[in-house]
C-alpha cells in the first residue's frame, strides 16, 4: 500500500518550455502532497506544500510564479515549471501522506533536463 | 529553523558487517522517520518512529526514537551488497496550531557501500 507515481521520470527540454510534471497517489487520498528538488549528493530540500482545494505553502526562497502548484484532487498534484532555464535542472520528488502527520510516500522523482 | 545532523556522511563495509548511523537534532521532534534512497529513485520508508524511547525493527533494521526527542539511530545488521543506498533520517513536529502540515526536515543522508 502507500503508493506514490510520478510521472514523467524524465524530461530533457529546451531553455524557455514549462514542464508538468504530475504526482499521483495511487491506493489512498492525499489531502497533503509535498513537492521536493534534490541535487547531485544533496538531501532533500522542500519546496512546498500542497494542499487539495487550497493554494500551496511555499518556503522561503521558492518563487511560486515560477513553480506553480496545482492540486485539484485528493489522488493528483501537479507542478509546472514555468519558463524553464538549465539553473532549473534538477531532480524533483514528490511525497504524499494520508494524513497530515502519517509519514510521507514518496514517488520515484522526475529528472529535469533544461538545454 | 531546525537542523539534523546525519552522520556518518559515508561508510564502506565489508559484506555481514553491521551498520550504524544517527542523527540529532538541535530540537525536539514528534516524529523520527528513516528512509533509503537508491540512486534515481525516490526515497523510501524504512522505519517510522512516533514515540520518545521507541524501539522499532524492521527485518535486519532497527531504530530508536532518542528520550530526549532529539535523537536517533539506524542500525543494520548483518549487511548485504543491496542495502547500498543513501540513508536519511527525517524528522516531524506537529505543532500545535497545525501549520507545518507534517513538513519534514532531512537530515544529509549517510552514503552506504557494502563490498561483497
Amino acid at each position: 500500500g502507500a503508493v506514490v507515481s510520478q510521472h514523467p521520470s524524465r524530461v530533457i527540454c529546451k531553455s524557455g518550455t514549462s514542464v508538468k510534471i504530475e504526482c499521483r497517489s495511487l491506493d489512498f487520498q492525499a489531502t497533503t502532497m509535498f513537492w521536493y528538488r534534490q541535487f547531485p549528493k544533496q538531501s532533500l530540500m522542500l519546496m512546498a506544500t500542497s494542499n487539495e482545494g487550497s493554494k500551496a505553502t511555499y518556503e522561503q526562497g521558492v518563487e511560486k510564479d515560477k513553480f506553480l502548484i496545482n492540486h485539484a484532487s485528493l489522488t493528483l498534484s501537479t507542478l509546472t515549471v514555468t519558463s524553464a532555464h538549465p539553473e532549473d535542472s534538477s531532480f524533483y520528488i514528490c511525497s504524499a501522506s494520508t494524513g497530515a502527520f502519517q509519514p510521507q510516500h514518496f514517488g520515484d522523482g522526475t529528472r529535469l533536463s533544461i538545454l | 529553523g531546525q537542523q539534523l545532523n546525519q552522520s556518518p556522511q559515508s561508510m564502506f563495509i565489508q559484506e555481514g558487517e553491521d551498520v550504524s548511523m544517527n542523527c540529532t537534532s538541535s530540537s525536539i521532534f514528534n516524529t523520527w522517520l528513516w528512509y533509503k534512497q537508491d540512486p534515481g529513485e525516490g526515497p523510501v520508508l524504512l522505519i517510522a518512529l512516533y514515540k520518545a524511547g521507541e524501539l522499532t525493527s524492521n527485518g535486519r533494521l532497527t531504530a530508536q526514537f532518542g528520550i530526549t526527542r532529539k535523537d536517533s539511530f539506524l542500525n543494520i545488521s548483518a549487511s548485504i551488497p543491496s542495502d547500498v543506498g543513501i540513508y536519511f533520517c527525517a524528522g516531524q513536529l506537529r505543532d500545535a496550531g497545525g501549520t507545518s502540515y507534517g513538513k519534514l526536515t532531512f537530515g544529509q543522508g549517510t552514503i552506504l557501500t557494502v563490498h561483497p
